[in-house]
């Protein structure tokens, strides 16, 4: 299955700064998702991104809040902005590979 | 979108005993379902996936039935270990290369 690398594995922000979470994938993937888990929640979807085109958000997401990129076909970038502390969450980025979705190790971002 | 539920929400069995977990889902155009298992602190690991041109998948102690006319589906562990104790996730999905949608998930613990 596809390695992912994603990265702040955690961090701890300010109120109002904003936060740039990174995956990178071994292999080339024609869509990378982007997660947010709740402490004991269960994953929703915040939005879809593809390599050349503007991402795909989910109802409750906007692009000012959660910009993405998606430079190539390895890698996306997900930014928290103006952070507060109900962001506080589990980030996480997911591609589909031959085993199925997998996803990478998650961001635990805390707010303060 | 899709609209997934998921029961139990919590489950304790004994060791040895089965386990499980039930999944309905909204759009009937959903037609990959797969489960994932998430131990504490650690991204999902999908454990099984069932298409919908199929009624039943099995690997080892783990099965999952799908139901498409009632569209539902479950996952059964049977002689459970206490490495089972984990939370569960059910996801729906279009079709392959599309997002999918997750349940609320099951919290299993397997009493040794």
């Amino acid at each position: 299955s596809a390695v992912i690398s994603q990265k702040p594995s955690r961090d701890i922000c300010q109120r109002g700064t904003s936060l740039t979470i990174q995956c990178q994938v071994d292999s080339q993937v024609t869509m990378m998702f982007w997660y947010r888990q709740q402490p004991g929640q269960s994953l929703t979807l915040i939005a879809t991104a593809n390599q050349g085109s503007e991402a795909t958000y989910e109802s409750g997401f906007v692009i000012d809040k959660f910009p993405i990129s998606r430079p190539n076909l390895t890698f996306s970038t997900l930014t928290v902005s103006n952070m507060s502390p109900e962001d506080s969450s589990i980030y996480l980025c997911s591609v589909e590979d031959t085993q199925g979705y997998t996803f990478g190790s998650g961001t635990r971002l805390t707010v303060v | 979108g899709e609209n997934v539920e998921q029961h139990p929400s919590t489950l304790s069995v004994q060791e040895g005993d089965s386990a499980v977990i039930k999944c309905t889902y909204s759009d009937s155009a959903s037609n990959y379902f797969p489960w994932y298992k998430q131990e504490l602190g650690k991204r999902p690991q999908l454990i099984i996936d069932i298409r919908s041109n199929v009624g039943e998948k099995k690997d080892q102690r783990i099965a999952v039935t799908l139901n498409k006319t009632a569209k539902h589906f479950s996952l059964h562990i049977t002689e459970t270990q206490p490495e089972d104790s984990a939370v569960y996730f059910c996801a729906a999905s279009l079709r392959t290369g599309n997002q999918f949608y997750f349940g609320t998930g099951t919290s299993l613990t397997v009493i040794p």
